[in-house]
């Protein structure tokens, strides 16, 4: 089966400075997605970014970026220049693109709460 | 604008007392889903719908029903709700083209509170 595991429940970074987030996941598959959703105090769910499996370049989004490391499984976020605004519980996700298991159905790890202070 | 909602986004109802949570989606798009939030457990899929008509259970479908009458429409029928069913639920749709799944967008969520 596959799994998503978030192993940082909380975290907290100073406005303007750089925190990361972990993930890893298990899969057999090859051909996959992986996201980083947002989900501020509203519980609004937001893509922050997408990472294909296929692509070896890491996906930035502005002060977003990842560090995709597939032989390890391993999807961490970076947030650089945190902003108040950064404040949320973060999401990884994953989804499979193919094969029996294409029920479309995003896998999600526990979350991590990532509070940005003043 | 492009987007998918929800209604209700906030619920107090009692046990056993039928309700219908809408999701509704602009984008024409061929994938709909359904998700509980609880704390700790991330968002599990409840059901999932392919294309109009076409329907299946995710991974915790007991107590819910679905449809997809229309390609726009995907609402989330509880005939008769448990306390075991208070949760946060999201709405999710995806262009879903040939089977393959890329990266969906959520409605806004409603809050469910069973008594």
């Amino acid at each position: 089966a596959q799994t998503v595991t978030q192993s940082q429940p909380e975290m907290s970074v100073q406005e303007a400075e750089t925190v990361t987030l972990s993930c890893t996941y298990d899969t057999s598959e090859s051909n996959y997605y992986l996201f980083w959703y947002k989900q501020p105090p509203s519980r609004q769910m937001i893509l922050v970014i997408r990472q294909e499996a296929y692509k070896q370049q890491n996906a930035t989004e502005n002060r977003f970026s990842v560090n995709f490391q597939k032989a390890a499984k391993s999807f961490s976020l970076k947030i650089s220049d945190s902003q108040l605004g950064d404040t949320a519980m973060y999401f990884c996700a994953f989804i499979s693109l193919y094969g029996s298991s294409n029920t479309g159905k995003l896998i999600f790890g526990q979350g991590t709460t990532l509070q940005v202070k003043p | 604008e492009a987007q998918v909602t929800q209604n209700p986004r906030y619920l107090i109802t009692v046990t056993g007392k039928k309700l219908t949570v809408t999701c509704s989606q602009n984008m024409n798009h061929e994938y709909m889903s359904w998700y509980r939030q609880d704390p700790g457990l991330g968002l599990r899929q409840i059901y999932y719908s392919m294309n109009v008509e076409v329907t299946d259970k995710g991974d915790v479908p007991e107590g819910y029903k679905v449809s997809r009458k229309e390609k726009r429409n995907f609402p989330l029928i509880l005939e008769s709700p448990s306390p075991n069913q208070t949760s946060l639920y999201f709405c999710a749709s995806s262009p879903g083209l040939a089977g393959v799944q890329e990266t969906q967008y959520f409605g806004p969520g409603t809050r469910l509170l069973v008594l």
